[in-house]
């Protein structure tokens, strides 16, 4: 089955601290993955895309992860803004079809 | 960067009544759009791909009398909910495939909400 498995559900930061999310896949065949971030209300916004063979990619201060033979891919923020809170997703895409296999994504707050 | 926009926002509606959401790709040709749900707390969730000059394919579960999709144009498809009813309450979000599908990026619209009461 085509799984994509988010953690934590959601956390709580305070401005400036970092965090890190998960992200574990199961989407066979592997085409990308990409890291969305979705405000409240509002349809998601695309922060990184990773191909199989790319193990880092960053923009601005988010910096993603993958290691494709686990299955696994990081978001790590950094220096949080509170313009960082938002729900984070994780978004693979299969190489046979190209539909999108979404995790429930992690909620994210930043306080002050 | 490629815009998708979505009208209304939101909308309020009767039970019974129905609504029709529209999805527009603003600065590109989108021969493919998708429409997805997303209930509280839930993952986006596919309900159909819409192919402009075409007829939608819907996903298992999803009923194609109840939720039409026209993708008349290479910039426009529309979501109707017919007959609509409390159930039907959720956020509706379109998102739309520049040109050939692919590795291409799928650009999300800002999401409709729907509220039936």
């Amino acid at each position: 089955k085509n799984q994509v498995e988010q953690s934590p559900q959601s956390l709580i930061i305070l401005e400036g601290k970092n965090c890190t999310l998960q992200c574990n896949y199961t989407v066979s065949p592997f085409s990308n993955l990409r890291w969305y971030k979705q405000d409240t209300g509002r349809g998601p916004v695309s922060l990184t895309i990773m191909t199989f063979s790319e193990n880092t990619k960053s923009n601005g201060r988010y910096t993603a992860t993958l290691d494709a033979d686990t299955k696994q891919s990081s978001l790590h923020i950094t220096a949080s803004q509170l313009s960082d809170s938002a729900s984070y997703i994780c978004v693979v895409t299969r190489s046979n079809d190209y539909k999108l296999s979404f995790g429930a994504g992690t909620t994210v707050t930043v306080r002050a | 960067g490629a815009v998708v926009s979505q009208h209304p926002s939101w909308v309020i509606c009767k039970s019974g009544t129905s609504v029709k959401i529209e999805c527009r790709s603003l600065d590109f040709q989108a021969t493919t759009m998708f429409w997805y749900r997303q209930f509280p707390k839930q993952s986006l969730m596919l309900m159909a791909t819409s192919n402009e000059g075409s007829k939608a394919t819907y996903e298992q579960g999803v009923e194609k009398d109840k939720f039409l999709i026209n993708h008349a144009s290479l910039t426009l498809s529309t979501l109707t909910v017919t007959s609509a009813h409390p159930e039907d309450s959720s956020f509706y979000i379109c998102s739309a495939l520049p040109g050939l599908a692919g590795d291409n990026e799928q650009f999300f619209g800002p999401g409709t909400r729907l509220t039936v009461l």
